[in-house]
């Protein structure tokens, strides 16, 4: 079975600055997806970026950015110029390719931007 | 907006009850699925649906039970509910094989 974990429950960032959330993974398979979701005060579950597995060039969107190592199956998220607006929980998440929708979170890390 | 509609966004019920919850999908999308969160679970996928038909199934209670009907909203009701049963329940769709999934708001059950 698969499973993820985020082993940060709680993070805290000056705004401007740049934060790194970690995530793990545990698969035996080789084709799969990886995503972050953000989910702010709002509770809406919002994708922040994707990495399909067999795509060795990290995923970047705008000021977010991936660390992705298959071998070492971890998948970071990068936060660049962090803004007050990014203050919410974010999820880690893993799909095997081909099982489209059944998403395993990870446990979450809260990430707190501080004026 | 995702495009994804839930309703009701909050609901507050007594053991032993039963509630239906609705979502409507993004336009076109012909994929549903239902999501747990809670605080002991986290995020749990519950059920999908597509086209009508059930496609998946996760970790969902035999007093729960869902479908998806010709228009392509989907419910899921939720039956003897218990305290533990309290809990934000996302409906996501999605175009089938992007790996992309679209959340509505959820729905926030509280039973009492």
């Amino acid at each position: 079975a698969q499973t993820v974990t985020q082993s940060q429950p709680e993070m805290s960032v000056q705004e401007a600055e740049t934060v790194t959330l970690s995530c793990t993974y545990d698969t035996s398979e080789s084709n799969y997806y990886l995503f972050w979701y953000k989910q702010p005060p709002s509770r809406q579950m919002i994708l922040v970026i994707r990495q399909e597995a067999y795509k060795q060039q990290n995923a970047t969107e705008n000021r977010f950015s991936v660390n992705f190592q298959k071998a070492a199956k971890s998948f970071s998220l990068k936060i660049s110029d962090s803004q007050l607006g990014d203050t919410a929980m974010y999820f880690c998440a893993f799909m095997k390719q081909y099982n489209t929708g059944k998403l395993i979170f990870g446990q979450g890390t809260t990430l707190q931007v501080k004026p | 907006d995702s495009g994804v509609t839930q309703t009701p966004k909050h609901l507050i019920t007594a053991t032993g009850q039963r509630v239906t919850l609705r979502c409507s999908p993004r336009s076109g999308d012909l994929s549903v699925y239902w999501y747990q969160q809670s605080l002991d679970q986290g995020l749990q996928f519950l059920i999908q649906y597509y086209n009508g038909e059930e496609r998946a199934k996760g970790n969902i209670l035999e007093r729960f039970s869902a479908q998806q009907f010709p228009d392509l909203h989907s419910e899921l009701n939720l039956s003897s509910l218990e305290l533990g049963d309290s809990a934000l329940y996302f409906c996501a769709s999605s175009v089938v094989n992007t790996g992309e999934l679209f959340f509505g708001e959820g729905s926030r059950l509280t039973v009492l």
